[in-house]
């Protein structure tokens, strides 16, 4: 499969507790987003990457969120001290400069 | 920020019938307007797209429409079929802005039989 890759795909977790995800993006494909996506809501933009350059972060993410591509291909995005509000579809896409975005699975958060 | 409006939030249909999905966008530098198609538990997946320098784009039963003047694009779908349904989400971005999507807030589609 040459398509966008998340891992886990379910990740349920105590409050308080860190997480740590995993999006491996098509390959070639420079830019890479990672997108939040609540029930009954179009995907939120929360940060994205070109190459390994961090290039844009929304308000949406609190210092409590900090994201990597160190090698500028596989990304992490670490949540630490969960909070139940984190609960939600966090995706990721990756494209090759200024076209189409791909999406991966994405990886559903439950926070307890 | 960009701000992107779609209507209506529910849509039912009959099979065969031709479904219509509305989004305005506030961003006059938006040029890309792609539209996903996101079935329960799935990615969404891109099913068609256009862009500022092109007014209309078609592909089999899927057409995009684009009025740049009014800030409005809609969806198109002919000849609907039981496997239409799904949650629709249109999006817009800008070159300059690192291309990020700002979603409208979706259109579930059902087609009946």
């Amino acid at each position: 499969d040459t398509g966008v890759s998340q891992d886990p795909r379910h990740k349920i977790t105590k409050r308080g507790q860190n997480v740590t995800f995993r999006c491996d993006p098509i390959s070639e494909h420079n830019r890479l987003y990672w997108y939040r996506q609540t029930l009954g809501q179009g995907p939120e933009f929360l940060t994205y990457f070109q190459n390994e350059a961090q290039l844009e972060k929304s308000r949406l993410l609190s210092d409590r969120f900090s994201a990597e591509r160190p090698k500028g291909s596989f990304s992490t995005l670490e949540i630490q001290r969960t909070e139940q509000g984190d609960s939600a579809m966090y995706l990721c896409a990756s494209s090759r400069s200024v076209n189409e975005q791909f999406f991966g699975p994405g990886t559903r958060l439950t926070v307890l | 920020g960009e701000n992107v409006e779609q209507h209506p939030s529910t849509l039912s249909v009959q099979e065969g019938d031709s479904a219509v999905i509305k989004c305005t966008y506030s961003d006059s530098a938006s040029n890309y307007f792609p539209w996903y198609k996101q079935e329960l538990g799935k990615r969404p997946q891109l099913i068609i797209d256009i862009r500022s320098n092109v007014g209309e784009k078609k592909d089999q039963r899927i057409a995009v429409t684009l009025n740049k003047t009014a800030k409005h694009f809609s969806l198109h779908i002919t000849e609907t079929q039981p496997e239409d349904s799904a949650v629709y989400f249109c999006a817009a971005s800008k070159s300059g802005g690192g291309n990020k999507l700002t979603f409208g807030t979706g259109t579930q589609l059902k087609v009946e039989l």
